[in-house]
């Protein structure tokens, strides 16, 4: 049971370049999130999706796409990356959107040069 | 605005060294609050999860608590290992689109 996994763990980028970042839960929740940890910021939600089939905005969703691909999976799209996107990516999943606690995966760490 | 702010930023403690940690809250009403432990490099890891006032709950030295306004983790005799970041995040009943709210976490370190 791997729970929450997240691929790259590192990636860089130059300016304009584009990427996706891949999560998949094996935990059978309904629910997942993009988050971006920056210091001093705390935990910001990019977007969310509450369940298959359905995906909304979080607090800072510009320059960002995401695709609920099943209900195992959700990515997560940087179409021209910018500096002000160095940040490291948690992806969450929870039984059911806004009931209960999430579990995160490990992270990527993400930086735009 | 909901909003979820954790002191103090730092805390540094000697092991053997009792201490608490403090979040407070305002939010327009509170479905869970939840505290996470985050280590260098790693993902927050699912800690605790309190749902109404006066509730506690415990696991190992770590005692988390809650009250209207605030909730607290309590650290026991900690050890080295115990340091790491701590979150608290709060679900909110209404606006925010029922999502969690995350504060901005205290650094615990325990030195030997």
């Amino acid at each position: 049971n791997a729970g929450v996994t997240q691929t790259p763990k590192f990636q860089v980028l130059k300016t304009g370049q584009s990427m996706t970042l891949q999560c998949a839960q094996d935990m059978n929740h309904n629910s997942m999130y993009w988050y971006r940890q920056d210091p001093g910021m705390g935990l910001r939600l990019i977007y969310y999706s509450a369940s298959e089939g359905t995906t909304d905005k979080g607090e800072v969703p510009n320059g960002y796409n995401v695709s609920r691909l099943n209900k195992r999976e959700f990515s997560l799209r940087l179409e021209s990356a910018a500096p002000s996107q160095t940040s490291v990516y948690f992806c969450a999943s929870s039984a059911r959107q806004g009931v209960g606690e999430q579990y995160f995966g490990p992270g990527t760490r993400l930086t735009v040069t | 605005e909901d909003q979820v702010t954790q002191s103090p930023e730092a805390l540094r403690l000697q092991e053997g060294e009792s201490s608490s940690l403090n979040c407070s809250y305002t939010v327009s009403g509170l479905r869970g609050l939840f505290w996470y432990r985050q280590d260098p490099g790693k993902g927050p890891e699912f800690l605790f999860t309190l749902y109404s006032a006066g509730e506690e709950k415990e696991k190992e030295r770590l005692k988390a608590t809650l009250t209207k306004k605030e909730s607290f983790l309590h650290i026991t005799a900690p050890k080295p290992e115990d340091s790491a970041t701590y979150l608290c995040a709060v679900h909110p009943s209404g606006g925010s689109q029922g999502n969690l709210i995350f504060g901005k976490g205290t650094k615990l370190s325990v030195k030997p």
